[in-house]
């Protein structure tokens, strides 16, 4: 089946540190991909999202792109800020009308000033 | 894109007792999703709702403890039934945003503890 695995966190980093969280996926079919991120008591909120190869979902100076060559979708951020620590976490969606989202484990990070 | 109410946004219950949980979306539509997330743990599909037809639970799920009302496209109920601490969960319904291309929208999710 459809399965999404990312990095296990929690990931701690110094302000303005690089940030990057691997998500690697295993789809049956051509999945659009989804980063969501879930603040402290908070509900999730989608980030970012690519629907086909090589495409790059960028918002709120994150960024990740679609390769289906290595059936991944890393985030990255070049310069993380205290306001980012939140769990963040990787999904997929096969391209057909009322298909769920299938997430990964999620990932911890925790930015420190 | 589409705004969710859920409603409680927490709650403490008694073993043994039932909680009924609400998301009202501010446009039509067609599927709606309900998850769990489990203390530390990612998210995993209940069921999914469609107006005017039984709900499609996932596998580890029936229908007896989680019922689930779809009576418009609009509105939705989940309710956790004969509660134990085993329920103590976050419950968020969602929603297949047609403002996003292949999105979603989440509700603000239940914070349910179970004593």
């Amino acid at each position: 089946g459809d399965s999404v695995t990312q990095m296990e966190g929690p990931v701690t980093l110094s302000e303005e540190a690089f940030l990057t969280i691997n998500c690697t996926y295993t789809a049956t079919g051509y999945p659009s991909l989804f980063w969501y991120v879930q603040y402290p008591g908070e509900g999730l909120q989608l980030l970012l999202k690519a629907t086909k190869a090589d495409d790059k979902g960028s918002n709120k100076g994150f960024e990740a792109t679609y390769r289906k060559e290595t059936t991944s979708f890393h985030l990255e951020k070049g310069s993380v800020q205290v306001s980012d620590s939140a769990v963040y976490f990787c999904a997929l969606s096969l391209n057909n009308a009322g298909n769920m989202l299938t997430f990964g484990g999620g990932t911890r990070l925790m930015v420190k000033p | 894109s589409a705004v969710i109410s859920q409603k409680p946004s927490r709650d403490i219950c008694q073993r043994g007792t039932s909680l009924t949980i609400q998301c009202q979306v501010d446009s039509q539509v067609t599927m709606m999703f309900w998850y769990r997330q489990q203390p530390g743990q990612s998210l995993t599909l209940i069921a999914t709702a469609n107006q005017g037809s039984e709900a499609t639970y996932e596998s580890g799920f029936v229908i007896d403890k989680f019922p689930i009302s779809r009576p418009n496209l609009t509105f939705s109920t989940l309710t956790v039934s004969n509660m134990s601490p085993e329920d103590s969960s976050i419950y968020l319904c969602s929603v297949e945003d047609p403002g996003q291309y292949y999105g979603y929208t989440f509700g603000s999710g239940t914070r349910l503890t179970v004593v």
